[in-house]
């Protein structure tokens, strides 16, 4: 079936680190591809997304490629601040219905 | 613009009681949806409403029923609550119908079941 897998937090960071935040897919067809975010005591929210194959998801200094020939989709950012430390979660969907499905979450601290 | 609004925000029940999270969205989206939160398995999908007037079942239903209220409103409802149940429960909506589309979170309903 499809499925999200993300590498295991937390993840502890100085501030101005660079970040990568690995997330590998299963999937039939081809699916969007997404990352959230969820800061403390928050809803998620969306943080970028690709739709297909070589497109590059970007905001707030996070980039993500969609890798059909890897399956994956791994967050990355230059320079990290205090202000991203967070829970993130990779996300696939449109395959098959109306289901997205979340990865396990990566939390992520960063200190100053 | 309140977005997705839950209620409430912190509950604690008893085994066996019942009980009602509500949502509401004020952004005219058509899907609307009820996941659970666990600690290492992400968000799971509960059960969701494609559009006004229509629920589905998602990945862990059983213990749970749903109303689609109106466009604005989607309830959860746990009708004998187990301890198996304490999680966040997040609903979310979206414009449009099935899940290509991005997703609004409202902030949460932590609830325990004792």
């Amino acid at each position: 079936g499809n499925s999200v897998t993300q590498m295991e937090g937390p993840v502890t960071l100085s501030e101005e680190a660079f970040l990568t935040i690995n997330c590998t897919y299963t999937a039939t067809g081809y699916p969007s591809l997404f990352w959230y975010v969820q800061y403390p005591g928050e809803g998620l929210q969306l943080l970028l997304k690709a739709t297909k194959a070589d497109d590059k998801g970007s905001n707030k200094g996070f980039e993500a490629t969609y890798r059909k020939e890897t399956t994956s989709f791994h967050l990355e950012k230059g320079s990290v601040q205090v202000s991203d430390s967070a829970v993130y979660f990779c996300a696939l969907s449109g395959t098959g219905g109306f289901k997205t499905i979340f990865g396990a979450g990566t939390r992520l601290f960063v200190k100053a | 613009n309140a977005g997705v609004t839950q209620t409430p925000k912190f509950q604690v029940l008893k085994t066996g009681q019942s009980m009602t999270l509500q949502c509401a969205q004020d952004m005219n989206h058509n899907s609307m949806y009820w996941y659970r939160q666990d600690p290492g398995m992400g968000l799971r999908l509960i059960y969701y409403s494609a559009s006004e007037g229509t629920t589905d079942k998602g990945e862990v239903p059983n213990g749970y029923n749903v109303s689609r209220l109106n466009k604005r409103e989607f309830s959860l409802r746990l009708e004998s609550a187990a301890p198996s149940q304490t999680s966040v429960y997040f609903c979310a909506s979206s414009e449009l119908r099935g899940s290509l589309d991005e997703q609004f979170f409202g902030p949460g309903t932590r609830l325990t079941v004792l």
